[in-house]
């Protein structure tokens, strides 16, 4: 059965930092393509990263590039993003997601999420 | 960015309705398109995939159409467990974009 499994979210200061981290079972994690998506309260997702099977290829959305860093560990089969100068507005709920196939693919698996609130 | 606009955003319905949402993209994305349903509290789940593949283990109820700029998803006959909100999404580009969504709700 595949699973994912995200964690780490909190209550964290604007300007802070935070890292998310996401386990991937049940299936080859290296072969597959993942993603971060996140939603915030009341609102539809909005995809955050993406990176590739190998970790060689990477992609922002506009709005946390410069901000957040995607990276993989295939050895343990995991997904990091690391949040820094965390705004009001990166408020959401994050998941983690499986891209179904290449990198023009949907995502066919998602983690539960973890909620990260940035408040002062 | 491709931006995807959904309508309507909400509406009623009961069991046994033929329900249809409509998907519209702001350029040609050709058949890159999937639809989610999202429960309250739970991550969304992919329905169908390439406009109109449904994904495995998806009841056949479920149907998705077109190609280009305008989609469409379709409920046959509407069950208690369809109650959700529903997202149109674009992988298009590198970018994904997703719908406002679609709240569908028991009249």
């Amino acid at each position: 059965e595949v699973k994912l499994e995200a964690a780490g979210g909190n209550l964290i200061q604007p300007g802070g930092s935070l890292r998310l981290s996401c386990v991937g079972s049940g299936f080859t994690f290296s072969s597959y393509n993942m993603n971060w998506v996140r939603q915030a309260p009341g609102k539809g997702p909005e995809w955050v990263s993406y990176i590739s099977g190998s970790g060689g290829t990477i992609y922002y959305a506009d709005s946390v590039e410069g901000r957040f860093t995607i990276f993989r560990d295939n050895a343990i089969n995991s997904l990091f993003l690391q949040m820094d100068s965390l705004r009001d507005e990166d408020t959401a709920v994050y998941f983690c997601a499986r891209q179904r196939g290449g990198s023009s693919s949907s995502f066919d698996y998602w983690g539960q999420g973890t909620l990260v609130t940035v408040s002062s | 960015a491709i931006r995807m606009t959904q309508s309507p955003s909400s509406f009623s319905a009961s069991t046994g309705d033929r329900v249809t949402i409509t998907c519209r993209a702001s350029q040609d994305i050709s058949s890159y398109l999937a639809w989610y349903q999202q429960k309250p509290g739970e991550a969304p789940n992919l329905l169908i995939y390439a406009a109109s593949t449904l994904q495995s283990g998806v009841p056949s109820r479920f149907s998705g159409g077109g190609s280009g700029t305008d989609f469409t998803l379709t409920i046959s006959c509407l069950q208690s467990e369809d109650f959700a909100t529903y997202y149109c999404q674009q992988y298009y580009d590198y970018h994904p974009t997703f719908g406002p969504g679609t709240t569908v709700d028991i009249q």
